[in-house]
């Protein structure tokens, strides 16, 4: 199974709102992301979960907040979002964090979950 | 920060023609992959060029990297309407902190 499966499709919001993303994996990958993109954008890197630790956070405004409950599971918390936020929110993993180094990984993605925020 | 140039930003095509995309960076890398998205869904990936490798080949598709230029570029021969999506490289660098960093995306149009 090479699916990352990503929950709702759609989603619409109020700027009061609070909801949450969902992504999953059964691959066995201890490294999981989270992505914004744009339109016509490429994809901007939000988190990284390296062995369920939060090992990367890009300056996200705190509104944005993660969760990696096990290994399989990585939920994206939304709280008081702005109307900027709208957008395609990717959730990607790979076998093992990418390093840096010799490694070379590959990232699987979800289809996404398309945002707006009213 | 995005640190890939892709160009070009668009391509138009017939079916059966070939497709060069090409993408520059700016720093050390280790590894160059080049990922594929039809609209408004994931990314797929393609295929991966370690800084070590020259030239890779994956069914139709052809990828080079020039590793002193620091450029890359993706070639699909004998384009199908399918073919139709955005393509990204993205750098896997040294410097990078274990992060992905994306180009700017070219976006491939085949026509029947």
């Amino acid at each position: 199974d090479t699916e990352v499966t990503q929950t709702p499709k759609h989603l619409v919001m109020g700027m009061t709102n609070k909801k949450s993303l969902k992504c999953e994996q059964h691959m066995g990958h201890r490294a999981m992301y989270w992505y914004k993109q744009k339109a016509k954008k490429p994809p901007e890197l939000m988190f990284v979960y390296s062995y369920e630790k939060l090992s990367i956070n890009e300056s996200v405004p705190s509104r944005f907040s993660p969760e990696c409950p096990n290994s399989s599971l990585l939920n994206l918390h939304l709280h008081a979002l702005q109307p900027e936020d709208s957008a395609l929110y990717l959730c990607a993993s790979s076998q093992t964090p990418t390093s840096g180094g010799a490694f070379q990984e590959t990232q699987y993605f979800g289809p996404g979950t398309r945002l707006l925020v009213l | 920060s995005q640190q890939g140039e892709e160009d070009p930003q668009a391509l138009s095509i017939q079916e059966g023609e070939n497709a060069t995309m090409n993408c520059s960076y700016k720093t050390s890398i280790n590894n160059l992959q080049w990922y594929r998205q039809n609209s408004g869904r994931g990314l797929v990936h393609l295929i991966l060029i370690r800084s070590n490798e020259r030239e890779k080949h994956s069914g139709r598709l052809r990828v080079t990297l020039d590793t002193s230029k620091k450029s890359s570029s993706l070639l699909i021969t004998a384009s199908r309407a399918a073919d139709t999506a955005s393509y990204f490289c993205a750098t896997d660098g040294r410097n990078q902190g274990g992060k992905l960093i994306f180009g700017q995306g070219t976006e491939l149009s085949v026509k029947p």
